[in-house]
């Protein structure tokens, strides 16, 4: 039973687009959401967070996006640049107190092409 | 500040075979955690501990052992290596603060169980 879903395993985005990765997910009582960059051979570095609370967060070029009523949430980096050619992961968790105890989606492949 | 680290970064055991995973974190963190990442399954939580003494179990505890006696040190034991347990570790450690937070996670131990 996956409870957060990343349906598209891979995307290709020219440098300088917007790149846009999705997330979906099941438990409603999830309320807080992070995502994550992971490079080959590395652990994955965590990129932005929202609470449920709100429906949006910013950070430099990358923005998360949720919504609660479809329960999904959207990761977009504008301009996409070469570096960010890695393996995003989204991840919830529920309540506070569980910041240890996060559930991940399967990733998603990004790849920023010249 | 080194971050999480994690010992060894590579490591062959036999099916049977016991071993124990280090991982240290000099963020004086509250929360560890452990996860395994198998291909096309994103990160599974095994253990995790909201602080010195307390564990808990995650998603696929079976086969695994945790004990938290210190906040810097999280030490996953294999109590009987076998094939399944093929897969990349990842420890990471985490602090709450207010309503958002962010795990921090170590480099990883390859382990192939033969």
């Amino acid at each position: 039973d996956q409870q957060v879903k990343q349906n598209s395993p891979s995307l290709s985005v020219q440098e300088g687009r917007i790149s846009i990765l999705n997330c979906d997910y099941t438990n409603s009582m999830f309320d807080y959401f992070l995502w994550y960059k992971k490079y080959p051979a590395e652990g994955p570095t965590f990129l932005i967070s929202i609470s449920s609370i709100k429906d949006k967060n910013e950070d430099g070029r990358f923005t998360v996006f949720l919504n609660k009523s479809a329960k999904h949430l959207s990761l977009h980096i504008v301009p996409s640049q070469p570096g960010d050619s890695a393996v995003y992961f989204c991840a919830a968790s529920e309540g506070t107190g569980t910041a240890s105890k996060l559930t991940f989606g399967t990733g998603t492949r990004l790849q920023v092409t010249l | 500040n080194a971050g999480v680290t994690q010992t060894p970064k590579f490591q062959v055991l036999k099916t049977g075979q016991s071993m124990t995973l280090q991982c240290a974190q000099d963020m004086n963190h509250e929360y560890m955690s452990w996860y395994r990442q198998d291909p096309g399954m994103g990160l599974r939580l095994i253990h995790y501990s909201v602080g010195a003494g307390i564990t808990d179990q995650g998603e696929v505890p079976n086969g695994y052992n945790v004990s938290r006696s210190t906040t810097e040190d999280f030490p996953l034991r294999l109590l009987s290596a076998a094939p399944s347990q093929t897969s990349v570790y990842f420890c990471a450690s985490s602090y709450f603060a207010g309503q958002s937070y962010e795990q921090y996670f170590g480099p990883g131990t390859r382990l192939t169980v033969t």
